[in-house]
This record gives C-alpha cells, structure tokens and sequence, in this order.
C-alpha cells in the first residue's frame, strides 16, 4: 500500500508568477484535500475533490484552484502568487463511501515566495 | 462559526509524568473529532479518532459535548512522545477538516 506523495518538496517562485504542485493520493483513495499551513498555524482547508469535482471550498480566492485526475491524482495551482501564499501545502487522500477513518497525508510542499 | 482551540502552544512535562493536552471546539452539530500528530521530520499523522474510543501509544481523549472539549490524556509521558499535537474537528456532512493552532509537547528526560 503505498502512501501520499507530494512534489516537489521545496520550491521557490517570485510574486505574480504561478505554481502547479502535484499530489498521488494513497492506493484505493478516491477523495483528495489540499491544506495551507503557515509556520506556526494549524492546517488551514483549501479544497477538496471527489470523482474529480471540487467537493467544498475554504476562505481561499478564486486563484487557487485545482484538479484531479481518474487515477485520482492531482494538482493545486496558485495564480498571480503574493508573499502570503509562502506556507507548507499539504495534500490529503480518504476513501469516501465508507466510515471516515481520516485522512493520510503527505510530507507537503514548502512554498517560498520572493 | 465551527472552531478548535488549543490554549497551549507548548507542554513541557518530565518522563513519567501525566500529560493533558487541551482541545476546545465549538460547533453546533455533532462533530467528529480527532488527534493528529507530527514527529520531528515526519508527516502528519492520525493518532486517533472520538468515535473508535480508543488509546493509541497510550493516549486517550473522550469527548465531553457538555464542556465542547476533547483533551488529550497519557497517564505516563514518555520520551518518544515530543512531537506537535493537532486536534482537528470534521464537520458530519463534509470532509473539511478544521484544526487548531497546534500544541508542542515536550517530554524531558
């Protein structure tokens, strides 16, 4: 079985560029969940995908945004960048049609941006 | 507005003593909640979950609706047990997790 695999692992971009970071959810999984967390805060939710449809949205602006893929991949794209978004992105995969049993996460990736 | 509080952001206890860390939440339903834990250099990971009533690595945490609070108990702290402790709520119909700030516990030898 494997796990949650985010890449890359660090990346630095300049302000009003754009990101895409990619996540391969756990085998079996078919419900992805991207979190910012800023150094020193809890996760804080950004979206969620089931069968490859956004699945709930937190306080974050529409240039963050997102895909999955029918392997159930996927990615978090962050347009126009600003100095805020600089934070740990974390990606999370369930199975949902079942008990929730919480999600695995992966390491993350750590976005600077400059 | 559905909320997780965690008072401290550091715990510092000796080996062998008790442990309690706190959770608040505020939220009208019924929540489901859950302890998460990140050990130095490794990621997040589940602890345990309210509704499997439980004791993992020798915590435990019941969830008083009363007092809206899920504290985290280990009667006898070990070394292995430093680490950031999250507690996180899930709302019944939605799979948005809300976490607190984080405490940071620290057993001393």
């Amino acid at each position: 079985e494997t796990g949650v695999t985010q890449s890359p692992t660090h990346l630095i971009k300049t302000r009003g560029q754009q990101v895409t970071l990619r996540c391969s959810s756990q085998s079996g999984h078919n419900t992805v969940s991207w979190y910012q967390q800023a150094l020193g805060q809890g996760p804080q939710f950004i979206f969620q995908y089931y069968r490859e449809e956004e699945n709930g949205r937190g306080n974050f602006p529409p240039r963050f945004s997102g895909l999955q893929f029918p392997n159930y991949s996927s990615e978090l794209n962050v347009n126009a960048l600003e100095l805020d978004d600089s934070a740990l992105y974390l990606c999370a995969s369930s199975y949902r049609d079942r008990v929730f049993f919480g999600y695995t996460f992966g390491s993350g990736t750590r976005l600077t941006v400059v | 507005a559905q909320r997780v509080t965690q008072p401290e952001k550091l715990l510092s206890v000796f080996k062998g003593a008790p442990v309690e860390l706190k959770c608040n939440y505020s939220y009208s339903g019924s929540p489901e909640l859950f302890w998460y834990v990140q050990y130095s250099r490794q990621r997040l990971q589940l602890l345990l979950r309210h509704i499997s009533r439980e004791s993992i690595k020798g915590f435990t945490a019941d969830l008083n609706k009363g007092e809206t609070s899920f504290h985290l108990k280990k009667p006898f702290a070990q070394e292995e047990d430093s680490a950031m402790y999250y507690c996180a709520l899930k709302r019944s119909n939605t799979g948005k997790l809300i976490f607190g700030q984080g405490t940071t516990l620290q057993v001393k030898p």
